[in-house]
């Protein structure tokens, strides 16, 4: 099977911009979950999809937004971009809807914000 | 609430030598417990996951992990670390909800 794949793997903004990133499941998975790590944060959660709705969500502004199409494929986007959210963007997908679940991670969006 | 913390933002051990990085939660039932590890410029690759019975669980590359409910910890152990080992290394809790929180991680750097 192939992995999480996510695109573009580097994103070079400006501030004010917005950005959609995409992300690509393991086949059969229906769950995706996108984070944001960055160094002496760890990752933070910032919302999980399940069946094309958004079933869990983090502590983050408005200005990030996602959306999980039929295939399951996820995008998320963030809008009038800051300096502060440079960071990696990761997704990770898993099998079932609740109950005892690992996750898998793509390799990540690496985000910067000029 | 759900937390994980890691203790150590960064350990440092010589090839050959034994090593464990602490993990401690918070959690009010039985916590789903995962290790992560995250090589420079790669995404996370699970090393172990414990959600139920033996406490002490055997993962990739070596590691092996151990759930101490009463000190609410799952500590990652390896009896001789590899210059390959060098990475990020993540502890996560997860529940029956599909949500996952990560610790902030401890790098872990291998002297030849």
């Amino acid at each position: 099977k192939a992995g999480v794949t996510q695109t573009p793997r580097y994103l070079i903004k400006t501030r004010g911009q917005q950005v959609t990133l995409s992300c690509s499941p393991i086949s059969g998975h229906r769950s995706v979950s996108w984070y944001q790590q960055t160094p002496g944060q760890g990752l933070q959660f910032l919302f999980e999809y399940f069946s094309e709705t958004q079933r869990n969500k983090g502590n983050f502004p408005g200005r990030f937004s996602g959306r999980q199409f039929s295939n399951s494929r996820s995008e998320m986007n963030v809008s009038t971009l800051e300096l502060g959210d440079s960071a990696l963007y990761l997704c990770a997908s898993s099998s079932a809807g609740t109950g005892y679940n690992e996750q898998f991670f793509g390799p990540g969006t690496r985000l910067t914000v000029l | 609430a759900q937390s994980v913390t890691q203790p150590d933002i960064h350990i440092t051990v010589s090839e050959g030598a034994s090593l464990e990085l602490r993990c401690n939660y918070s959690y009010g039932a039985t916590p789903y417990l995962f290790w992560y590890v995250q090589s420079p410029g790669q995404g996370l690759q699970l090393l172990l996951k414990y959600f139920s019975g033996d406490t002490l669980v055997q993962g990739i590359k070596g590691f092996e992990a151990e759930f101490k409910r009463s000190q609410s910890s799952f500590n990652l152990r390896k009896p001789s670390v590899h210059w390959s080992d060098a990475a990020e290394y993540f502890c996560a809790v997860g529940n029956t909800g599909n949500q996952f929180y990560f610790g902030t991680g401890t790098s872990l750097t291998v002297i030849p």
